[in-house]
């Protein structure tokens, strides 16, 4: 069946550094989401892309959307301990278009 | 203001008690579904609704029931808990599948 795969798996980094987290599904997607999970919470919607080789930017975070519209990436630039949590993309999948998300990746930010 | 509630947040219980987490969206979704998230396995999907009468299970349907009697419930239920169905439960919402969702603040089910 259709998956979604996220590379890393846990990321590291001193506050400052620059953070990205890679998506890459099996199949063409129609879009792509992302959701940040902070420790504790529950998976928050942050964007969704469309297009592809679609490019958005919230703040410090950028999100890719690839040409073939089968990965994307999320980069954060000069990470802040508030981006600590778990990353997830998704994309829809199936007849039924349900979403299915990717492993996710968890950023964790040394002060 | 646009949410999706579940009850409860925590429940320990023991094997083989019936138990049922309620969920509740107010934006008029057609579109629901469960997951469970486990450490390491992200969000696994267990069953979802497109629309009110129309569930289809998901990848780890096993164990679970769920019903779509009005548009803005989906309750989950477990008939026969068991320990390996301790996890971290969430409850999300969408206008139509495919579409970005609103989650739940989480139910933590221990199963003892």
């Amino acid at each position: 069946g259709q998956q979604v795969m996220q590379i890393p798996q846990y990321q590291h980094v001193q506050e400052g550094e620059d953070f990205t987290t890679y998506c890459n599904s099996s199949t063409t997607l129609s879009n792509i989401q992302w959701y940040k999970q902070r420790p504790g919470g529950h998976p928050v919607f942050l964007i969704q892309l469309v297009k592809s080789g679609e490019v958005k930017k919230q703040k410090r975070l950028t999100f890719q959307f690839g040409e073939a519209k089968k990965n994307s990436s999320l980069h954060i630039t000069a990470t802040q301990t508030t981006d600590v949590g778990t990353y997830f993309c998704a994309g829809p999948g199936g007849a039924t278009n349900k979403l299915i998300f990717g492993t996710g990746t968890l950023l964790a930010v040394q002060p | 203001e646009a949410q999706v509630t579940q009850n409860p947040r925590y429940l320990i219980t023991v094997t083989g008690k019936k138990l049922t987490v309620t969920c509740s969206q107010n934006m008029n979704h057609e579109y629901m579904s469960w997951y469970r998230q486990d450490p390491g396995l992200g969000l696994r999907q267990i069953y979802y609704s497109m629309n009110v009468e129309v569930t289809d299970k998901g990848d780890v349907p096993e164990g679970y029931k769920v019903s779509r009697k009005e548009k803005r419930n989906f309750p989950l239920i477990l008939e026969s808990p068991s320990p390996n169905q301790t996890s971290l439960y969430f409850c999300a919402s969408s206008f139509t599948g495919g579409q970005p969702q609103h989650f739940g603040d989480g139910t933590r089910l221990s199963i003892l």
